[in-house]
């Protein structure tokens, strides 16, 4: 069936070092596809998004790249801050109106 | 510009009583969407709607589960005869565009079942 994944659960980085959270998915029909951050007791707030005519897309320190060969995402964060520290979730839509969300990384930042 | 509201935050239903969940959509967005979270895992799509129409309704569970979303008025979900399955976080986004535009989402509902 449709799933999206995530090869990392958790990913602990150093603060002022960069970040890099992948995310495989299995539809090839996906077009469009977007990183959400979700902190505690919060939703999903959108960071960037690309669609599937695009293999890099860059936003304010963070940068997406899509890989359709390997069906592959992955979300750089650059100088990564402790505000940064959040559960990130890749999302795709197989040609529909819904999301189909992974199952998410946490992004822990020290000091 | 406010952004999705969501209304109650957290909601306390015994079993078997009706649990209503609201959602107002970004100003300017006409598309709703409806995802329920469970701890530690990602959103599973329940419902999309427009004005008065159900879209696509097809990771809505068939009992016990409606939405709605009037003319005039918040999106509602609606869960009957509530159980302790149903505890979890209920979220709402909306979009201004169907498809290929980012969903917005609001701070979700917490629904607890004693």
């Amino acid at each position: 069936g449709e799933s999206v994944g995530l090869h990392l659960p958790t990913l602990s980085v150093q603060e002022g070092d960069n970040s890099i959270i992948n995310c495989a998915y299995s539809n090839s029909a996906s077009d469009y596809f977007i990183w959400y951050k979700q902190e505690s007791g919060k939703g999903p707030q959108f960071i960037i998004d690309i669609r599937s005519n695009m293999d890099k897309r860059q936003g304010q320190r963070v940068t997406v790249l899509l890989n359709k060969t390997v069906k592959h995402l992955s979300l750089q964060i650059a100088a990564t801050q402790p505000g940064d520290s959040a559960v990130y979730f890749c999302a795709e839509t197989p040609g529909t109106d819904k999301l189909i969300f992974g199952t998410g990384t946490r992004l822990q930042v020290f000091p | 510009n406010a952004g999705v509201m969501q209304n109650p935050r957290h909601l306390v239903r015994r079993r078997g009583q009706e649990a209503r969940l609201r959602c107002s959509p970004m100003k300017g967005h006409s598309h709703v969407y409806w995802y329920r979270q469970l701890p530690e895992e990602g959103l599973k799509f329940m419902v999309y709607l427009q004005k008065e129409n159900i879209i696509d309704e097809s990771g809505m569970p068939k009992e016990r589960f409606s939405a709605e979303f009037p003319k005039e008025g918040p999106s509602i979900l609606r869960i009957q005869q509530v159980v302790r399955g149903d505890s979890a976080a209920y979220f709402c986004a909306s979009s201004p565009l169907r498809s290929n535009q980012p969903q917005h989402f609001g701070d979700g509902t917490r629904l607890s079942i004693l």
